[in-house]
């Protein structure tokens, strides 16, 4: 069962505009999330992450929010461009049950020139 | 420091026949997990050790899958026999051992392709 899902398997935005990816997930005792990028032929990367005492959190152009009640995060890129084309993973982890990162199927984000 | 290192970057074999992936994690980090890619289930967890002990297993898919860790600087995800199914990336990755496992930030491999036949 995915605890985690990104609904969206693929996503097209023009350069300069907000890229909006989002993330479910179905596990309360969630308490940390993070987004990895990947780009083709490489391991993901560390993009940004957000503990639950939080609702954003800011790094440059990239921003992830958090509702807990509704259980879904965010990521928005602004302004977008080309280079942030690539797959975007989101992932969780419950620290009182393994604190092991799951992780979601992943949004392929491409932007367009 | 060159990051995780994965070898082979790609394997095509024929199913039975056995899958050796290996992994040289990041110098000084305790963690190291082995991932698995699909298009259907994402980025699967498969296992992961602590200083070189194995902590979960329970994402192994079956019995045909197993991980060593020999000492800090290498670990092996081997399947015997191998199946069509089991084709995907593996990705191995590691991370420091200060703080939350769940939190730490995962530096991963460039991951090995693998085909079944």
């Amino acid at each position: 069962d995915q605890q985690v899902k990104q609904n969206s398997p693929s996503l097209s935005v023009q350069e300069g505009r907000i890229s909006i990816l989002n993330c479910d997930y179905t596990n309360s005792m969630f308490d940390y999330f993070l987004w990895y990028k990947k780009y083709p032929a490489e391991g993901p990367t560390f993009l940004i992450s957000i503990s639950s005492i939080k609702d954003k959190n800011e790094d440059g152009r990239f921003t992830v929010f958090l509702n807990k009640s509704a259980k879904h995060l965010s990521l928005h890129i602004v302004p977008s461009q080309p280079g942030d084309s690539a797959v975007y993973f989101c992932a969780a982890s419950a620290e009182s049950s393994g604190d092991k990162l799951t992780f979601g199927t992943g949004t392929r984000l491409a932007v367009r020139p | 420091d060159a990051g995780v290192i994965q070898s082979p970057r790609h394997e095509v074999t024929e199913m039975g026949q056995e899958v050796t992936l290996r992994c040289k994690p990041i110098s000084g980090h305790d963690y190291l997990f082995w991932y698995r890619q699909t298009m259907m289930r994402g980025l699967e967890l498969l296992i992961y050790f602590n200083n070189n002990v194995p902590i979960d297993d329970s994402g192994m898919p079956e019995d045909r899958f197993s991980a060593k860790m020999p000492n800090a600087s290498f670990s092996t995800l081997k399947i015997q026999p191998s199946e069509p199914r089991d084709s995907a990336v593996y990705f191995c990755a590691s991370s420091p051992g200060t703080g939350r496992p769940g939190a730490n930030v995962l530096t991963f491999g460039a991951g090995s392709r693998l085909t079944v036949l």
